[in-house]
């Protein structure tokens, strides 16, 4: 059984960076897990951010930014805003799909 | 607008069956591939299912293989879980997305449907 994993919660600064992280548990991640990052609020549906490591949405605040980095898939967030407070997850290609559990971004 | 909306949602006992619906509007439905995510109640998502234009290609999670069945109607403009042997763990809020894979990934999402497998 697959599994993905991410940093179950983060805290960041208003006006900071933040980088959040995702592996596979069968290896390194590369570009063939074309991996994807969604924002969740709550009581709302995710939205998507980054598809294919890191290419962006039109809808993508400039401030996201996605790429592979020590074997990880990951998101970084740069000038965090008090509105990036979020649940992000991360989600790979295998045969099928596969999401990690979630990184809860505080911003304090 | 670019929309999709899921209905068929409800409470259900366990053993039972659900048949999920989705309906899109502002795109051309039969050129997309189709998933269907859902999140238990507190935790992650979890990718349930997809589809492909044509239905010649459909996948699904380990949990759900042999219980769920997804497919669609071009002509309707529609997608469909069906949803058998139903159990307390499958209760959800479940997803209908438009994925597009590397192109543009899973670029629009329903509101979302609630299923509840309780007796």
């Amino acid at each position: 059984q697959t599994v993905v994993t991410q940093e179950p919660s983060l805290t960041v600064s208003p006006g900071g960076t933040v980088t959040l992280t995702c592996a596979s548990s069968t290896g390194a991640v590369t570009s063939g897990y074309h991996a994807n990052w969604f924002q969740q609020k709550p009581g709302q549906p995710p939205r998507s951010l980054i598809y294919s490591t890191s290419n962006k949405h039109s809808w993508t605040p400039a401030r996201f930014s996605g790429s592979l980095l020590g074997g990880k898939a990951a998101l970084t967030l740069s000038g965090v805003q008090p509105e990036d407070e979020a649940e992000y997850y991360c989600l790979l290609y295998y045969p099928g799909r596969v999401f990690g559990g979630g990184t809860k971004l505080t911003v304090l | 607008e670019v929309q999709l909306v899921e209905s068929g949602g409800g409470l259900v006992q366990p053993g039972g069956s659900l048949r999920l619906s989705c309906a899109d509007s502002g795109f051309t439905f039969s050129k997309y591939w189709m998933s269907w995510v859902r999140q238990a109640p507190g935790k992650g998502l979890e990718w349930v299912a997809i589809i492909k234009e044509d239905e010649s290609e459909k996948y699904y999670v380990d949990s759900v293989k042999g219980r769920f069945t997804i497919s669609r109607d071009n002509a309707k403009n529609s997608l469909y879980l069906e949803m058998n042997s139903l159990r307390p763990e499958d209760t959800a809020v479940y997803y209908c997305v438009r994925d597009q894979g590397s192109n543009s990934g899973m670029d629009v999402w329903g509101q979302g449907t609630t299923v509840t497998v309780s007796s």
